[in-house]
C-alpha cells in the first residue's frame, strides 16, 4: 500500500534555531500533503495544506513565516520550524492524498515528528 | 464538511466486543464515514470507510443507518494492543481531512 515516510522520528533543537522535517511519499506521487501538529493528549489540528510546485495554504491562525512549507517535487514536502520557541514543541503529522483508480482517493499518514524546543 | 461527535472515552474488557458511535447529522451527500487509530507517539492509520449499510473488513465493520446522521465502529473481540484513539471523520473526495476529538478505548485486562 500507500507509505508516507517522515524524518526525523524525533528532535530536539535549541531555542531560536530552525528545524526542517521531511516527509516522503515512497511509493506514489502526492500532488497534495497536509501538515497537522498535536499537542499531548489532544486531537490532530490541521496546519496546511501543500500543493506540488505552488504555495501552501495555511489554516487560520497558523503563521506561515514561522511555518515554511516546500512541496518541491512529487515525493517530498518539509515543513521548517524557524525560530523555535518551546511553545512549538509538538508533534507534527504529515499526510499525503492518495489517487486511486476511479476518482477515489485516501489519505496515508507519516509516523510523525516530535519535536522539542528547549 | 460534517462535524463529528463522539464520546470522549470508554473502557472495555479484552475479548469484548467494543462498538464506537459517531454522529454527523449535517453529512453532506458526497460525504463517506472514515475511521482512524491512532496509539501514542503514531500518525493515524486507516481503520476503515463506508458510505451506508455495513462495511465489514479484517479488523472492524461500520454500520450505517439510512439516514446516514450517525454510524457505528465495531471492534471484534478487543485485545490490549486496541488501546489507542479512534477518530471518526466525514470525508469528502480531495478535500482535506478535519479531525474531531476522537474516542479514547483502554482495554483492560
Amino acid at each position: 500500500g500507500a507509505v508516507v515516510s517522515q524524518h526525523p522520528s524525533r528532535v530536539i533543537c535549541k531555542s531560536g534555531t530552525s528545524v526542517k522535517i521531511e516527509c516522503r511519499s515512497l511509493d506514489f506521487q502526492a500532488t497534495t500533503m497536509f501538515w497537522y501538529r498535536q499537542f499531548p493528549k489532544q486531537s490532530l489540528m490541521l496546519m496546511a495544506t501543500s500543493n506540488e510546485g505552488s504555495k501552501a495554504t495555511y489554516e487560520q491562525g497558523v503563521e506561515k513565516d514561522k511555518f515554511l512549507i516546500n512541496h518541491a517535487s512529487l515525493t517530498l514536502s518539509t515543513l521548517t520550524v524557524t525560530s523555535a520557541h518551546p511553545e512549538d514543541s509538538s508533534f507534527y503529522i504529515c499526510s499525503a492524498r492518495v489517487d486511486l483508480a476511479g476518482a477515489n482517493y485516501g489519505y496515508t499518514f507519516g509516523s510523525g515528528t516530535r519535536l522539542t524546543v528547549v | 464538511l460534517a462535524k463529528t461527535t463522539q464520546p470522549v472515552s470508554m473502557d472495555s474488557y479484552e475479548g469484548q466486543e467494543v462498538n464506537i458511535t459517531c454522529s454527523h447529522n449535517n453529512i453532506a451527500t458526497n460525504d463517506y464515514i472514515t475511521w482512524y487509530q491512532q496509539f501514542p507517539s503514531q500518525g493515524p492509520r486507516f481503520i476503515i470507510q463506508g458510505y451506508k449499510t455495513k462495511v465489514t473488513n479484517e479488523v472492524a465493520s461500520l454500520f450505517i443507518p439510512a439516514d446516514r446522521k450517525s454510524s457505528t465502529l465495531s471492534l471484534p473481540r478487543v485485545s490490549l494492543s486496541d488501546t489507542a484513539v479512534y477518530y471518526c471523520l466525514a470525508t469528502s473526495g480531495t478535500y482535506k481531512y478535519i479531525f474531531g476529538t476522537g474516542t479514547r478505548l483502554k482495554v483492560l485486562a
